[in-house]
């Protein structure tokens, strides 16, 4: 069972744009949830997360919005640029336990 | 913010041996680290989590005798891959939470580990 689903692969978003990825859960139980960017190759790098007291958090160019009702969350991005091109992961988490991760969605960012 | 290594970065191994991954907290104490497999094109797994002084818990379907966890110092966790085989092979990424910080809920990744067995 995927607690955690990014249903969209991949997206292709034009340089100033903004781009949007969005994350769904099913655990009502989550209270922590945070965006991670991942080149090939390497580790997963932290971007942004959010607590579930809140319903938006924001860090220069990334802004992550959380629907509890929903339970949807999304990271936007912008101005886009082409070194946000990666795959990013979104993941969620119990009182600190481990950490749920989606399938992630690749993004690309073109000229 | 907390930086986590992983050594070594990449390693190619025969089959039947056994192949060592370190992981290591540079800057800050770790009481749990996590480790995960990511398969290509998949996502990130859990593998197990490791706690400083104690046994590690294995998530289902992870052999523990195959895949050993040590958690010797708050610095430093070592997964030891027995006996590799080709469908090992792998990249495998480390996490820690620098609790003593007052960061329960932010994980740091390693930059991973490739592993290739032949």
């Amino acid at each position: 069972d995927q607690q955690v689903k990014q249903n969209s692969p991949s997206l292709s978003v034009q340089e100033g744009r903004i781009s949007i990825l969005n994350c769904d859960y099913t655990n009502s139980m989550f209270d922590y949830f945070l965006w991670y960017k991942k080149y090939p190759a390497e580790g997963p790098t932290f971007l942004i997360s959010i607590s579930s007291i809140k319903d938006k958090n924001e860090d220069g160019r990334f802004t992550v919005f959380l629907n509890k009702s929903a339970k949807h969350l999304s990271l936007h991005i912008v101005p886009s640029q082409p070194g946000d091109s990666a795959v990013y992961f979104c993941a969620a988490s119990t009182f600190g336990d481990k950490l749920i991760f989606g399938t992630g969605t690749r993004l690309q960012v073109f000229p | 913010g907390a930086v986590v290594s992983q050594h070594p970065s990449r390693v190619i191994c025969k089959s039947g041996t056994s192949v060592k991954i370190e992981c290591r907290s540079l800057d800050f104490q770790a009481t749990t680290m996590f480790w995960y497999r990511q398969f290509p094109k998949q996502s990130l797994m859990l593998m197990a989590t490791s706690n400083e002084g104690s046994k590690a818990t294995y998530e289902q379907g992870v052999e523990k005798d195959k895949f050993l966890i040590n958690h010797a110092s708050l610095t430093l966790s070592t997964l030891t891959v027995t006996s590799a085989h080709p469908e090992d092979s792998s990249f495998y990424i480390c996490s820690a939470s620098n609790v003593a910080g007052g960061d329960t809920d932010t994980q740091y990744f390693g930059p991973g580990t490739r592993l290739t067995v032949l």
